[in-house]
């Protein structure tokens, strides 16, 4: 079956070091590959997208990811965490490349303390 | 401005009774799609619409129906059949497969609660 790993429930990190969230995917072929944000009782909020060139994408808020082919991995990064960063985070694998049939992780709470 | 409309916020929900709650997109998306959270299990799909009067199953379409008369709205009601219905409800829609165009916008979510 296919899915998607956060194998993380929590990352807890300090103000001004750097994070990472991590994902892992089991799916056959080359999926698209998503970061999603939520803030509570509040709609996911698009972050980044891997769809194909370079393994280290960029997107919203200072995050980026590395795609790694070999590990089916999808990290996400931050080289500077803030307080407000505070947040939980999920990745997604769309399998047919078609737009919003996604499969999601279970979520990872990231909580940065000043 | 541009995006994804939900409503009501809240709902509650007596036992037996349905509930329909309303998704309205004006980005001129072609397919719309209903998620429900639950803590710890992440969003998993009750159905998706790629194209007006069509649409189709997802992973937990039990007890849960929907329509697409329009490109803009594709409500969800949650009937008596679904045991569980507590849960944060989020609708999205996204470009069919337009290169490079393809993540998915979502609402601000409803949470539904059983009274």
């Amino acid at each position: 079956a296919q899915s998607v790993a956060q194998p993380e429930d929590q990352v807890n990190v300090a103000e001004g070091n750097p994070l990472t969230v991590k994902c892992t995917y089991s799916v056959s072929g080359n999926p698209y590959l998503f970061w999603y944000v939520q803030y509570p009782n509040r709609g996911l909020q698009f972050l980044l997208k891997y769809i194909t060139g370079d393994n280290l994408v960029k997107g919203s808020y200072g995050f980026e990811a590395e795609f790694n082919k070999s590990q089916t991995s999808f990290h996400l990064k931050k080289p500077s965490a803030l307080v407000s960063d505070s947040a939980l985070y999920f990745c997604a694998v769309d399998p047919n490349n078609q737009g919003g049939k996604l499969i999601f992780g279970q979520g990872t709470e990231l909580s940065v303390k000043p | 401005d541009g995006g994804i409309t939900q409503s009501p916020k809240y709902l509650f929900r007596k036992e037996g009774q349905n509930v329909t709650l309303s998704c309205e997109q004006n980005l001129n998306h072609d397919a719309m799609y209903w998620y429900r959270q639950d803590p710890g299990q992440g969003l998993r799909l009750i159905y998706y619409s790629q194209i007006v009067n069509d649409f189709q199953k997802g992973d937990i379409a039990e007890g849960y129906s929907v329509s697409r008369e329009k490109k803009e709205s594709f409500p969800l009601t949650v009937t008596s059949a679904q045991k569980n219905p507590t849960a944060f409800y989020l609708c999205a829609s996204s470009n069919n497969g337009v290169q490079g165009n393809t993540e998915a916008f979502f609402g601000q979510g409803t949470r539904l609660t059983v009274v």
